[in-house]
């Protein structure tokens, strides 16, 4: 069965800080990986994606398929990086997410 | 258009009681899903459209759930005798081609609370 695990409800850093978000999946095939982040009051939104190997908001993560891992980095955080993250997984040519149930990330001064 | 957009943002229903979730897409997206995120949990898929074809289905937990689009743009997410156990935020997100090909776009949720 597919399954994303996040394994941290909380994760607090101080500001300037390295952030890793973890994000651990189960799947056999071969699967696109997602990120989402939930800012306060605002909608679910796309952070990043696998596939497209960018740097967004200077977060990064890499799928590393030996760990079935897909970890998000940023190696200095910002307080406005204070959200809900998501991590999701798209079994490779359907169409449904398989969420994470989420790390709120507080990125502190 | 700004967005999709779902109505109301707030939902309090009596226990037995019927409701009608709205779902408005970005104008011209083929795809539209509806999920289901409980406290605490991450979204769950619940049903996908296809222009108004239901396509799948598979995630609606119960036959009180019924979702339809009819013409391919906006969507209703109906749960008819409602829980305690269906309270949750549903949310709707639509993408611009079928399949899951391109970014999926979320609403701001409705917060249903079955009291």
């Amino acid at each position: 069965a597919q399954r994303v695990t996040q394994p941290e409800k909380l994760l607090s850093v101080f500001k300037g800080a390295p952030v890793e978000l973890k994000c651990n999946y189960s799947y056999s095939g071969s699967p696109e990986l997602f990120w989402y982040v939930q800012y306060s009051r605002q909608r679910l939104q796309l952070l990043l994606r696998h596939i497209s190997r960018e740097s967004i908001k200077g977060f990064t993560a890499d799928l590393n398929k030996g760990e079935t891992s897909f970890h998000l980095k940023k190696p200095f955080a910002q307080e406005e990086d204070s959200a809900m993250y998501y991590c999701a997984l798209r079994a490779s040519g359907t169409y449904k997410y398989i969420f994470g149930t989420g790390t709120r990330l507080k990125v502190l001064a | 258009g700004a967005g999709v957009s779902q109505s109301p943002r707030y939902k309090v229903a009596k226990r037995g009681q019927d409701v009608a979730l709205r779902c408005d897409p970005i104008s011209g997206h083929v795809s539209l899903f509806w999920y289901q995120q409980a406290l605490g949990q991450g979204p769950e898929f619940l049903t996908y459209f296809q222009n108004e074809a239901q396509l799948d289905k598979s995630g609606l937990p119960s036959d009180r759930f019924f979702a339809e689009r009819p013409e391919g743009s906006v969507s209703t997410l109906k749960i008819q005798r409602t829980q305690q156990e269906d309270s949750a935020v549903y949310l709707c997100a639509s993408s611009l081609a079928a399949g899951g090909n391109t970014e999926a776009f979320f609403g701001q949720g409705t917060r249903l609370t079955v009291v």
